[in-house]
């Protein structure tokens, strides 16, 4: 398919164990976008990459979560030691560079910390 | 204070009237302004986008952009029950190219 493609779309984990949660854009799509939906929210902005390198990784909540991208394409956002506050849906968007481009989002991963 | 905000409803509105979302952004330099749908379980759909003042409309939609008080809205005439979802709205500020989401509102629409 064209679209964004995240990968799992369903993680399970105990508390304390590593994640890796992958995102493949749309081809030729040059930014890439890492949000933080939990249940009832709105969607809490991680991390963003324009290229391979990451001009605003502001919105990552703490040293345990780490995100890269390589290629100029698939990337991956890394959990180290997961708590239960981080079980959410994370969303992946990518978008073409320009003002007015919107942005496209894959289906998500729903990670559950037991 | 947020940095985009929405009024996080419920707005019910009964089918076939207007239905008005409203969000306010806090960078005065703010670009582009989005709104997106979502529905529950599902990841955001784009129905609009804007970045200059003025109305733009698409369809039942319409956009509002109004720079100097720093607020965007989003018409949605002749309501349906299929427009019942929550609307996001969302801003490209003019630092960076990250883009920020407000909570969203959620709308009801009744038969």
């Amino acid at each position: 398919g064209a679209g964004v493609s995240q990968s799992p779309s369903n993680k399970v984990t105990e508390k304390g164990k590593d994640v890796e949660l992958r995102c493949d854009p749309i081809s030729g799509h040059t930014a890439l976008y890492w949000y933080r939906q939990s249940l009832g929210q709105g969607l809490e902005f991680l991390i963003y990459f324009q290229g391979n390198s990451a001009p605003d990784k502001s919105g990552l909540p703490s040293d345990r979560f780490s995100a890269e991208r390589t290629g100029g394409s698939v990337s991956t956002l890394t959990i180290q030691r997961t708590q239960q506050e981080d079980s959410a849906v994370y969303l992946c968007a990518s978008r073409q560079t320009g003002m007015d481009q919107p942005q496209h989002f894959g289906d998500g991963t729903r990670l559950s910390i037991l | 204070q947020k940095e985009v905000e929405q009024n996080s409803g419920p707005l019910s509105v009964p089918e076939g009237a207007i239905a008005s979302l409203n969000c306010t952004y806090s960078d005065r330099g703010s670009q582009s302004f989005f709104w997106y749908r979502q529905y529950s379980g599902k990841s955001p759909e784009l129905i609009m986008f804007i970045y200059s003042n003025g109305d733009k409309e698409d369809g039942r939609f319409t956009a509002q952009l109004n720079k100097a008080s720093q607020y965007v809205s989003l018409l949605i005439r002749d309501s349906q029950p299929s427009d019942s979802a929550t609307y996001l709205c969302a801003v490209k500020y003019s630092s960076a190219s990250k883009i920020i989401f407000g909570s969203g509102t959620r709308l009801s629409i009744r038969p």
